[in-house]
């Protein structure tokens, strides 16, 4: 248990479908951050909240859209994905950048 | 910009066996570097770090240098359980970034 509590698991959506993922975070950080996970690739870092503000998006495609309502929670909201974007995403938190702490990951397969 | 290559997987090896995973890596200034750890179906965790160069990161029997002449943050156990079986990846932090830059991961099987 890291703290980081990421839903739901698994995710198998079609490519019209819209949803959503969730994170949580009960450690008191002040940085969030989604990573996707792709095999034999490096991890890619999507978007960084710093207190609720993104202060990055690395290029992500508009279909992918961040919330961060507060600094505990962290939703990737997904809309018209590409089979390509079937991945494990990871939420991640930190105090400060300099040790950060996953959740489990939600497994995504769009059809 | 700042990134880190580690060697390919998979590697698989008998326990009590020696691992090293490679890592090198490309970045200005003074970087910290990590190796964080991936056991199955879970999260990544953070396995040992160094902040300067000729630090030495351990934890759980594995050890890594901060070599920086040759840019290198080489990954070592002497002898490893079957529970060491994981995906491991090296990162790096710039000296003036908050960002963490992972590698594409190793995965290590260890047989019994």
């Amino acid at each position: 248990e890291t703290g980081v509590t990421q839903t739901p698991r698994h995710l198998v959506m079609g490519m019209t479908n819209k949803k959503s993922l969730k994170c949580e975070q009960h450690l008191g950080h002040n940085a969030m951050y989604w990573y996707k996970q792709s095999a034999k690739k490096p991890l890619e870092l999507m978007f960084v909240y710093n207190f609720k503000e993104q202060t990055e998006n690395n290029s992500v495609p508009s279909r992918f859209s961040p919330e961060c309502p507060n600094s505990s929670h962290l939703f990737l909201h997904l809309h018209t994905l590409q089979p390509e974007d079937s991945a494990l995403y990871l939420c991640a938190s930190s105090q400060g950048g300099e040790k950060l702490f996953f959740g489990e990951g939600s497994r995504l397969t769009v059809l | 910009g700042d990134s880190v290559t580690q060697m390919e997987g998979p590697v698989t090896l008998s326990e009590e066996a020696f691992l090293t995973i490679n890592c090198t890596y490309t970045a200005t200034g003074y970087p910290s570097l990590f190796w964080y750890v991936q056991y199955p179906g879970e999260g990544l965790q953070l396995l040992l770090k160094a902040t300067k160069a000729d630090d030495k990161g351990s934890n759980k029997g594995f050890e890594a240098t901060y070599r920086k002449e040759t840019t290198s943050f080489h990954l070592e156990k002497g002898s490893v359980q079957v529970s060491d079986s994981a995906v491991y990846f090296c990162a790096l932090r710039g000296s003036n970034d908050y960002k963490l830059s992972f590698g594409a991961g190793t995965t290590v099987t260890v047989r019994a």
